[in-house]
C-alpha cells in the first residue's frame, strides 16, 4: 500500500470554477500535511500545510484535513488558467512522503 | 536572499560514468534533503543530511549512490557507474530546522543516461 495516494487525473475545470483535489494516506502516525504545486519541468513549490482537523484557508486555497478518514484535500476557488499544474500531496512522519500528483487543467 | 541552488541543471552521462550533482541550500539553512522524481512518479525521498552528517539515508539505493554535505561547500549527490534507470530529475530541498514546515526546493538537476 502506498504511503500517499492521489488520483492522477487529469482533472479539468472551467475558469472560475472550484477545483477539488484529494489525497489519502496510509499511516495514522502522519503528523503534518502539505500541498505543493509543480509546473511542468519546474520544482515543487509549497502552497499550504495543515496539522489539525478541519479547514485552513489562504486566499483562494482551502486545505481540509480529516484524520479519522486519513484524508486531506485542497480546494481552489475561482480557478485560473495559471493554476494549471500538477498538485502534489505530501505527508510528514519521520520523513516526507509524496503522492504521484494530480494534473489540473483550468480551461479559459 | 538567494534560493536553493542546484547545478548543473542538465547533465548527460553515458552508462558507466559518474554523475555529481551539487546543491547549495538557502542561506541559514543547515538541513538538506535529496529527492528523485522519475517520469510519471512522485518525489521519492533519498537522503537527509545536516552539515557533515548523514541523518537518514533510508531512501538511498544500497549501491552506487552516496551523498555528503561538507562543512564548507555544497551538498553533493554522487552516482557511480550510472545506468539508464538513473535517468530522472533530482531535487534538493533545504530547511532551517529538521523536518520543518517548509522545505524549499531547488530547480532540480535533470540527469539523462545514454
Amino acid at each position: 500500500q502506498k504511503e500517499v495516494e492521489q488520483n492522477s487525473g487529469p482533472l479539468s475545470v472551467p475558469e472560475g470554477a472550484i477545483a477539488s483535489l484529494n489525497c489519502t494516506y496510509s499511516d495514522r502516525g502522519s503528523q503534518s500535511f502539505f500541498w505543493y504545486r509543480q509546473y511542468s519541468g519546474k520544482s515543487p513549490e509549497l502552497i499550504m500545510f495543515i496539522y489539525s482537523n478541519g479547514d485552513k484557508e489562504d486566499g483562494r486555497f482551502t486545505a481540509q484535513l480529516n484524520k479519522a478518514s486519513q484524508y486531506v484535500s485542497l480546494l481552489i476557488r475561482d480557478s485560473q488558467p495559471s493554476d494549471s499544474a500538477t498538485y502534489l500531496c505530501a505527508v510528514l512522519r519521520n520523513q516526507f512522503y509524496f503522492g504521484t500528483g494530480t494534473s489540473l487543467t483550468v480551461i479559459p | 536572499n538567494a534560493g536553493v541552488m542546484q547545478n548543473p541543471r542538465h547533465l548527460v552521462r553515458r552508462r558507466g560514468q559518474e554523475a555529481r550533482l551539487r546543491c547549495s541550500p538557502m542561506k541559514g539553512h543547515s538541513h538538506v534533503y535529496w529527492y528523485r522524481q522519475l517520469p510519471e512518479e512522485g518525489l521519492k525521498f533519498m537522503v537527509y543530511l545536516q552539515k557533515e552528517n548523514i541523518i537518514d539515508e533510508s531512501g538511498m539505493p544500497k549501491e552506487r549512490f552516496s551523498a555528503e554535505f561538507p562543512k564548507e561547500g555544497p551538498s553533493i549527490l554522487r552516482i557511480q557507474q550510472v545506468v539508464r534507470g538513473d535517468s530522472a530529475a533530482y531535487f534538493c530541498a533545504s530547511s532551517p530546522f529538521k523536518n520543518t514546515d517548509t522545505q524549499y526546493f531547488g530547480p532540480g538537476t535533470r540527469l539523462t543516461v545514454l
